[in-house]
């Protein structure tokens, strides 16, 4: 199947610092990009959606200036959780398909971002 | 109403048993259905995808779909230690929200095979 690579897979930073998070798909385009958070013990839940060339479509309650999205290719989409805080340590994780099949997505490996 | 709701568990079953993990949604119009696996500090897997009523097997996972009763469920046969995960239903959005296509999750139910 597709590849989505997602990095890094771990990373513990500072309260008020901001942290990147690269997400590509290694061998198709992606013209859409998904990224989800997740608490411990909870579901997936929709952060924003990515599209190439285009401002991302954030979901209600997710500050799009705290949760910068960059999709500057069709292989390439950046999440920066700016100013991070002890409240956004989550599992942050990205997903792309392929066309606009569901059956045809793919996830990132995820990245567990801890802010101390 | 949330739009997938899914029992937390932990559901526990020896090891061959037939582990049987439900899921229901909300909007009556969702025509396809997808069931995902994810273990601890990982990210979710396809397992499989249904989009007619009645059963659809694929190896040891059956997914069963009743739209009338809003519900799909997935049997997993001859359980194994291995199958102990997080199992996450999920549709794609509601008919009339044409500007996204993203999957909404259930919270997912945990699974627990005892060998």
């Amino acid at each position: 199947g597709a590849v989505v690579s997602q990095h890094p897979s771990r990373v513990i930073c500072k309260s008020g610092t901001s942290v990147k998070i690269e997400c590509r798909s290694l061998d198709f385009q992606a013209t859409t990009m998904f990224w989800y958070r997740q608490f411990p013990k909870q579901s997936l839940m929709l952060m924003a959606t990515s599209n190439e060339g285009s401002k991302a479509t954030y979901e209600q309650g997710v500050e799009k200036d705290k949760f910068l999205i960059n999709h500057a290719s069709l292989t390439l989409s950046t999440l920066t959780v700016t100013s991070a805080h002890p409240e956004d340590s989550s599992f942050y994780i990205c997903s792309a398909t392929i066309g606009s099949s569901n059956e045809k997505l793919f996830f990132g490996s995820g990245t567990q971002l801890s802010v101390l | 109403q949330k739009e997938v709701e899914q029992n937390s568990g932990p559901l526990s079953v020896p090891e061959g048993a037939i582990a049987s993990l439900n899921c229901t949604y909300s909007d009556r119009g969702s025509q396809s259905f997808f069931w995902y696996r994810q273990y601890s500090g990982k990210s979710p897997e396809l397992i499989m995808f249904i989009y007619s009523n009645g059963d659809k097997e694929d190896g040891r996972f059956t997914a069963q779909l009743n739209k009338a009763s809003q519900y799909v469920s997935l049997l997993i046969r001859d359980s194994q230690p291995s199958d102990s995960a997080t199992y996450l239903c999920a549709v794609p959005p509601p008919t009339m929200d044409t500007g996204r296509r993203a999957l909404t999750f259930g919270s997912g139910t945990r699974l627990q095979v005892q060998p």
